[in-house]
C-alpha cells in the first residue's frame, strides 16, 4: 500500500526550531520528487517546498515565506524526507502535509499533480 | 510566481444541480512542446488531506466520479460538478505545476443550498 506518514509536529515558541519527518512506503521513494504543503487553521493550501530525487540532482526549491528558514532533506536509505524549520513564526502555525506525484516516479524528471498525500502533522507556534 | 485566482470564493448549489468553479492563472500554464496544461484540481473535505480530482486540466483521476470534469487552457480553467451530491460538499482548489513554486488558488467552498 502506498503511504506517507508525517510526524514531529507539536507546540514550539516563536524563534524556536522543529524537525518534521515524512516516512514513505509502497513505492520507490528514491525516485520521487517530494513536497511539503501546509495549511494554516481555516486557510487554504500553501506549497512550502520540494526536493528532487538524487537522480534529478536532489536540489531543493522553497516558497518565499520560508526561504532561508526551512530546509528540506531526504534519506533514501530510510525512505524518509525531512523538514527542518528554524526561526519559527506564529504565521508558520499550520498542518504540514507531505505529498508526491505517484505516476511521475517511473520516469526521471517527470512533473505532475500530487496524487499521494499524508494525513498531516500539526505545528503550533505560540508563546 | 504564478498567481492562481479562483472564483467564486463560495457557492451554494441545490442537490442535483450544476456547480461551476473558475480558476485563472497569472500566466499561461500550457507547455507548448507537449500541448499539456499543468493544472490540477483537488477536493478537500473537513479534517482530510486534499484529494486529486483532475490533472492535465481535464484528465479525471482514477476512481473520481464522472460528474466531475475539468476544462480550459492557457490561463483560464473550469471545474464542473454536473449534478451535485451531498458528498461533494468540500473546498476545491486549483494548482499549477508548471513551475516552482507550485501555487494553489485560494479555494472555493461548495455547500448545499
Amino acid at each position: 500500500e502506498v503511504q506517507l506518514v508525517e510526524s514531529g509536529g507539536g507546540l514550539v515558541k516563536p524563534g524556536g526550531s522543529l524537525r518534521l519527518s515524512c516516512a514513505a512506503s509502497g513505492f520507490t521513494f528514491s525516485n520521487a520528487w517530494m513536497s511539503w504543503v501546509r495549511q494554516a487553521p481555516g486557510k487554504g493550501l500553501e506549497w512550502v517546498g520540494r526536493i528532487k530525487s538524487k537522480t534529478d540532482s536532489g536540489t531543493t526549491d522553497y516558497a518565499a515565506p520560508v526561504k532561508g528558514r526551512f530546509t528540506i532533506s531526504r534519506d533514501d536509505s530510510k525512505n524518509t524526507m525531512y523538514l527542518q524549520m528554524n526561526s519559527l513564526k506564529t504565521d508558520d502555525t499550520a498542518v504540514y502535509y507531505c505529498t508526491t506525484c505517484g505516476p511521475c516516479i517511473a520516469v526521471a524528471g517527470t512533473v505532475g499533480a500530487f496524487d499521494i498525500w499524508g494525513q498531516g502533522t500539526m505545528v503550533t507556534v505560540s508563546s | 510566481d504564478i498567481v492562481m485566482t479562483q472564483s467564486p470564493d463560495s457557492l451554494a448549489v441545490s442537490l442535483g444541480e450544476r456547480a461551476t468553479i473558475n480558476c485563472r492563472s497569472s500566466r499561461s500554464v500550457l507547455f507548448t512542446s507537449n500541448n499539456k496544461n499543468y493544472l490540477a484540481w483537488y477536493q478537500q473535505r473537513p479534517g482530510q488531506p486534499p484529494k486529486l480530482l483532475i490533472y492535465w486540466a481535464s484528465t479525471r483521476e482514477s476512481g473520481v466520479p464522472d460528474r466531475f470534469s475539468g476544462s480550459g487552457s492557457g490561463t483560464d480553467f473550469t471545474l464542473t460538478i454536473s449534478s451535485l451530491q451531498a458528498e461533494d460538499v468540500a473546498v476545491y482548489y486549483c494548482q499549477q505545476y508548471y513551475t516552482a513554486p507550485r501555487t494553489f488558488g485560494q479555494g472555493t467552498k461548495v455547500e448545499i443550498k
